[in-house]
């Protein structure tokens, strides 16, 4: 069975500072994982893909993330934090190798201080 | 070129009545598939359809039902509505319904049931 664990309900970082928001998958088979963003009164919105293609993933924004298939973890970082990055970050993995049907994490909620 | 559109934007109801919502996927996308927001549950996968079936289903009763017309236009029903059903749904397209594909969202449809 596929699953996504995200290992924060909230992370807090000062402006400027990297930031990292983590998140541990369980997998039956090679799974395609994702990052999407919700910023208030907004739709999600993909930040970035994993599909086997490389293990480090560049998104927009300038966020990453390294799948680790010996850690089981797809965690998303930043290096600098800018104030338009609060929001909430929901890791994704799919649960189907037909069609989309995918299982969503609880979500990170980002706060950013200035 | 146009996004998801769902409407309503909001909709308010008494238990026991049903409700229908509506999406419209971006133009060209054949797969349509919807989840449901809660604070305590997250998103949770509901349904997809893909050139008018059914393809893939998630844990929901049976009260929760779906369609998809030939012009790719996906609705959402909901019977007898319970207090419980109070949530934000939301609609997302992709092209071709792969499992490492994007997903586009909407903006979803608040329903509170009374």
């Amino acid at each position: 069975a596929q699953s996504v664990t995200q290992l924060d309900s909230h992370v807090s970082v000062s402006e400027g500072t990297p930031v990292l928001l983590r998140c541990n998958y369980s997998s039956s088979y090679s799974p395609s994982l994702f990052w999407y963003v919700q910023h208030p009164n907004k739709g999600l919105q993909l930040l970035l893909k994993y599909t086997s293609a490389a293990t480090l993933v560049k998104g927009i924004n300038g966020f990453e993330a390294e799948f680790k298939k010996s850690e089981t973890s797809f965690h998303l970082t930043k290096p600098s934090a800018h104030m338009s990055d609060a929001a909430e970050y929901f890791c994704v993995v799919t649960a189907s190798n037909t069609g989309n049907q995918f299982y969503f994490g609880t979500g990170t909620s980002l706060t950013v201080i200035p | 070129k146009a996004g998801v559109t769902q409407t309503p934007r909001y909709l308010i109801k008494t238990r026991g009545q049903q409700v229908t919502l509506s999406c419209s996927p971006i133009s060209g996308h054949r797969s349509v598939s919807w989840y449901q927001q809660t604070p305590g549950q997250g998103l949770q996968f509901l349904f997809e359809y893909f050139s008018e079936t059914q393809r893939n289903k998630g844990n929901f009763p049976g009260r929760f039902s779906g369609r998809q017309f030939s012009n790719s236009r996906s609705e959402m029903n909901v019977s007898t509505l319970e207090l419980g059903d109070s949530a934000l749904y939301l609609c997302a397209s992709s092209g071709q319904g792969a499992a490492n594909e994007k997903l586009f969202f909407g903006s979803g449809t608040q329903l509170s049931v009374l």
